[in-house]
């Protein structure tokens, strides 16, 4: 099984500041046929379902802001907000989909400092 | 547009069984696979199964594998997970998801449905 794990699980950013997080797998999710990273990040508010924020590492999903980015390959990964909005307060995770049995991280909790 | 409505939430004593659905609409449900993701109160999120689009592949968690089954029933747009053998760590919401065209993995997701397990 693939573990996922980010760090750090909490982070307090002030607004307009850059807010990063870190998601490490356990085993590498780039498929070297296609070159891709098997690797999304998820927006989750509460009471909400999450929502798909970030796919094949870097791509922004259709709607997403651009301060949203993600970057990273292998094993190492990161989200990067870049200008941090009231809107954002939520939890993220990254997920892995390299394997048939997905696998996310444990969460980071964002809060405004 | 794609909706995902879960069903079947509930009480349920320890080492029972229930049966969760999922209908889907706005998309071709039949070309597409189907997960199962949960949530247990306060904590994160557990991917727990996945059905390939036609039913002839399932995977599944460690932590339900042998007490959990995915099926489809693509006559009717309808995604069910069998829980057998339910336990009190198996409370959680329980989504239905699907993936979406390009991105590779889970895109669409449902509200949710709560299983609470208690004696």
């Amino acid at each position: 099984d693939i573990v996922m794990t980010q760090s750090p699980d909490s982070l307090a950013v002030s607004l307009g500041e850059r807010a990063t997080i870190n998601c490490k797998s356990s085993q590498s999710v780039l498929y070297s046929s296609n070159n891709k990273n098997y690797l999304a990040w998820y927006q989750q508010k509460p009471g909400q379902p999450p929502k798909l924020l970030i796919y094949w590492a870097s791509t922004r999903e259709s709607g997403v802001p651009d301060r949203f980015s993600g970057s990273g390959s292998g094993t190492d990964f990161t989200l990067t907000i870049s200008s941090l909005q009231a809107e954002d307060v939520a939890v993220y995770y990254c997920q892995q989909y390299y394997s048939p049995q997905y696998s996310f991280g444990q969460g980071t909790k964002l809060e405004i400092k | 547009q794609v909706q995902l409505v879960e069903s079947g939430g509930g009480v349920v004593q320890p080492g029972r069984s229930l049966r969760l659905s999922c209908a889907a609409s706005g998309f071709t449900f039949s070309s597409y696979a189907m997960h199962w993701v949960r949530q247990a109160p306060g904590k994160g999120l557990e991917w727990v199964a996945v059905i390939s689009y036609n039913g002839s592949h399932t995977y599944y968690a460690n932590s339900v594998k042998g007490r959990f089954t995915i099926s489809r029933d693509n006559s009717k747009n309808t995604l069910y997970l069998q829980l057998s053998s339910l336990r009190g760590e198996d409370t959680a919401v329980y989504y239905c998801a699907s993936k979406g065209d390009g991105s590779g993995t889970i895109r669409y997701w449902g509200q949710g449905t709560l299983v609470t397990v208690s004696s």
